[in-house]
């Protein structure tokens, strides 16, 4: 079992749906970030959070650390929010180190 | 702008030769970070550093190697050892807490 699983792997929506991936991690942590790669490969960081909840424009980042789970939404979605959007956590046992899930690709049609 | 910039986007090289990979940040963080990453699977760990002249072996180190002679500067070699080193490389770095900055990564593709 990997220290990050996410769900779903992979996800489709209509413009304007509400969309919610999710994350769950079985290591102590003291922050998660959520990461987001476009298809040419680059990443960009959208939220680090270690506690209750934080949000970006149409993004909302939420985090239980008691139950070991985070979920990232996306209000009103859009086809430029096509992406691969990954969890990553740095274990407390490793450091600086981040941990990574495998990424949820969405795509939005118009 | 502060960023990390890793060149060139896209490389070809030839069964057998080594290639090295830059990364440069001028974000002025000590560690920095080489990661993996395979169609499919999540970013594995190749190299850190958390400070210049030294260096750690992460989960997947064996066929690569790198320096860390500049605190700016972070570059991977990917030898003729790696059995399978077409792959997305991506570099990053992190401030004195838990901020991590991404750069724009480097597709390496061996014929």
């Amino acid at each position: 079992k990997n220290e990050v699983e996410q769900s779903p792997q992979n996800l489709t929506a209509q413009e304007g749906e509400f969309i919610t991936i999710n994350c769950s991690y079985s290591v102590g942590i003291s922050a998660l970030h959520w990461l987001q790669q476009h298809p040419g490969g680059g990443i960009v960081s959208l939220f680090m959070l270690s506690s209750g909840k934080k949000k970006h424009g149409r993004l909302i980042a939420t985090i239980n650390i008691q139950e070991k789970h985070s979920s990232l939404h996306i209000t009103a979605s859009h086809p430029r929010d096509s992406a691969v959007y990954i969890c990553a956590v740095p274990p407390r046992s490793s450091g600086s180190r981040l941990t990574f899930g495998e990424g949820t690709q969405l795509t939005v049609n118009p | 702008d502060g960023g990390i910039t890793q060149s060139p986007k896209y490389l070809f090289r030839k069964e057998g030769q080594n290639v090295t990979l830059s990364c440069e940040q001028n974000l002025n963080h000590d560690a920095m970070y080489w990661y993996r990453q395979d169609p499919g699977q999540g970013l594995r760990l190749i190299y850190y550093s958390q400070i210049v002249n030294d260096f750690q072996k992460g989960d997947i180190a064996e066929g690569y190697s790198v320096s860390r002679e500049k605190k700016e500067s972070f570059p991977l070699t990917v030898t003729s050892a790696q059995k399978n080193p077409t792959a997305f490389y991506l570099c990053a770095s992190k401030d004195g807490g838990y901020g991590y900055t991404f750069g724009s990564g480097t597709r390496l593709t061996v014929v």
